[in-house]
């Protein structure tokens, strides 16, 4: 089972300010996503990452694809209370088709 | 354009009973995958269903099973319900038969809880 560490795992910050989760893994993936899930519903994807090195940015949020493929990251600038939620990130297994993996999530709160 | 809609909002049971989950996948989506999404533990997949059939099953014991129908609209079941099995049952579907990089949907979930 190729596992997902996500690190930190709660995150409580003032709006304004910025920060960073990481998504690590021993193993090589093909591709990571990252998705959202706000409370009382599902999560929604936000990104999908598949070349080592690549950036993608969607408007404060920034996400990285390591070089090796192993690892990702989620950088948000200047993080609102809107921002608030589980933030998630997903292989799909090897072989083991339509199989997500997810991480244990990390919970960010943005106070106004 | 309807999203993936799940039934009932909540459930509540107690233990030994048996729960029945419904889902309907956006229209034009055959795949229908099912996870479970309980505390501190993040989510599991449970299963996937495709024009009809179980095409690949998680770490879950039988009692959890289910199915899709012709319209692929899909039926989570679990049997002989257990005080572990409380949880956010999540319902996504997906236009194309789970490939790597396979865009998911997600309905808001079923919460059910067993006491």
């Amino acid at each position: 089972t190729q596992l997902l560490e996500q690190s930190p795992q709660f995150l409580s910050i003032q709006e304004g300010e910025n920060l960073t989760v990481y998504c690590n893994s021993s193993s090589v993936f093909s591709s990571l996503q990252w998705y959202r899930q706000e409370p009382g519903e599902g999560p929604v994807l936000l990104v999908t990452v598949v070349t080592g090195g690549e950036v993608k940015k969607l408007k404060r949020l920034t996400f990285q694809f390591g070089d090796a493929r192993k690892d990702s990251s989620l950088h948000i600038t200047a993080a609102q209370p809107g921002d608030t939620g589980l933030y998630l990130c997903a292989h799909a297994g090897g072989t083991s088709y339509g199989k997500l993996t997810f991480g244990q999530g990390t919970i960010l709160t943005v106070h106004p | 354009e309807a999203g993936v809609t799940q039934s009932p909002t909540h459930l509540i049971k107690t233990r030994g009973q048996q729960a029945t989950l419904r889902c309907s996948p956006i229209s034009g989506h055959t795949s229908v995958y099912w996870y479970q999404q309980a505390l501190g533990l993040g989510l599991q997949f449970l299963l996937w269903y495709d024009e009809g059939e179980e095409r690949n099953r998680g770490n879950f014991p039988p009692r959890f099973s289910g199915r899709q129908f012709p319209n692929y609209s899909s039926e989570l079941n679990v049997n002989a319900l257990e005080l572990e099995d409380s949880a956010l049952y999540l319902c996504a579907s997906s236009l194309r038969r789970g490939g790597h990089n396979e865009k998911l949907f997600f309905g808001s979930g079923t919460q059910l809880s067993v006491l």
